[in-house]
């Protein structure tokens, strides 16, 4: 059974980049036609998707966020990652990484998720 | 850009049926996902592709899609099955999109 972990700093300055890594297990990141996405969750409110990385590399971005997200993935190290650039205190969250899959992205195994805190 | 609207708050009392709504634009002609979240742990699963259920999820949670609305049906609602609840759906304008979710109270 595949199993994702989210990795990365806890607290980023605003302006700065949030950077975040998942770090699958129990499976290869290149095999299947799966969509590795990044969803996060604000306090509080509910679940907003950011974007995926399909196995064959292509990536679609949430509208709203998509000038500042780059997904990107390292199947050297069965990792994926996401960067978030000019960040504000609106992003701060708790950011969970998930594997989508099916011709309509559902999401069948999620991370525990990271909280990450945007402050000076 | 395409919404999922979902009740705040649902209550119901052990035993019975919850129902949990979620409209969208022709919403049946796409396909309703449903998650289930506790406090403090990730989203899970609960029916996908409008009305199957992951390998796991008790036959009490079912789901039905058509017209505007999808529902998320729990019979026989259990204390256990307190929690936040999400609907997903797929636009191919907008991405992934959830619903704002609906907290499920058993008492």
């Amino acid at each position: 059974q595949v199993q994702l972990q989210e990795s990365g700093p806890g607290l980023v300055k605003p302006s700065q980049t949030l950077s975040l890594t998942c770090t699958v297990s129990g499976g290869s990141i290149s095999s299947g036609a799966y969509y590795w996405s990044w969803i996060r969750q604000h306090p509080g409110k509910g679940l907003e998707w950011i974007g995926y990385i399909y196995y064959s590399g292509s990536t679609y971005y949430t509208p709203s966020l998509k000038n500042l997200v780059n997904i990107s993935v390292d199947t050297s190290n069965n990792q994926f990652s996401l960067k978030l650039s000019s960040v504000t205190a609106a992003d701060t969250a708790v950011y969970y990484c998930a594997r989508g899959q099916g011709l309509e992205v559902w999401f069948d195994s999620w991370g525990q998720g990271t909280p990450v805190t945007v402050s000076s | 850009s395409y919404e999922l609207t979902q009740p705040p708050s649902v209550s119901v009392s052990p035993g019975q049926t919850a129902s949990i709504t979620c409209s969208g634009d022709k919403l049946g002609d796409k396909y309703a996902y449903w998650y289930q979240q506790k406090p403090g742990q990730s989203p899970v699963l609960v029916i996908y592709e409008d009305i199957k259920r992951p390998s796991g999820i008790p036959e009490r949670f079912s789901g039905s899609n058509s017209g505007n609305t999808a529902t998320l049906t729990i019979s026989g609602t259990q204390a256990m099955d307190e929690a936040d609840y999400y609907c997903q759906a797929w636009d191919s304008s907008t991405g992934v999109v959830f619903g704002g979710g609906t907290k499920l109270t058993v008492l």
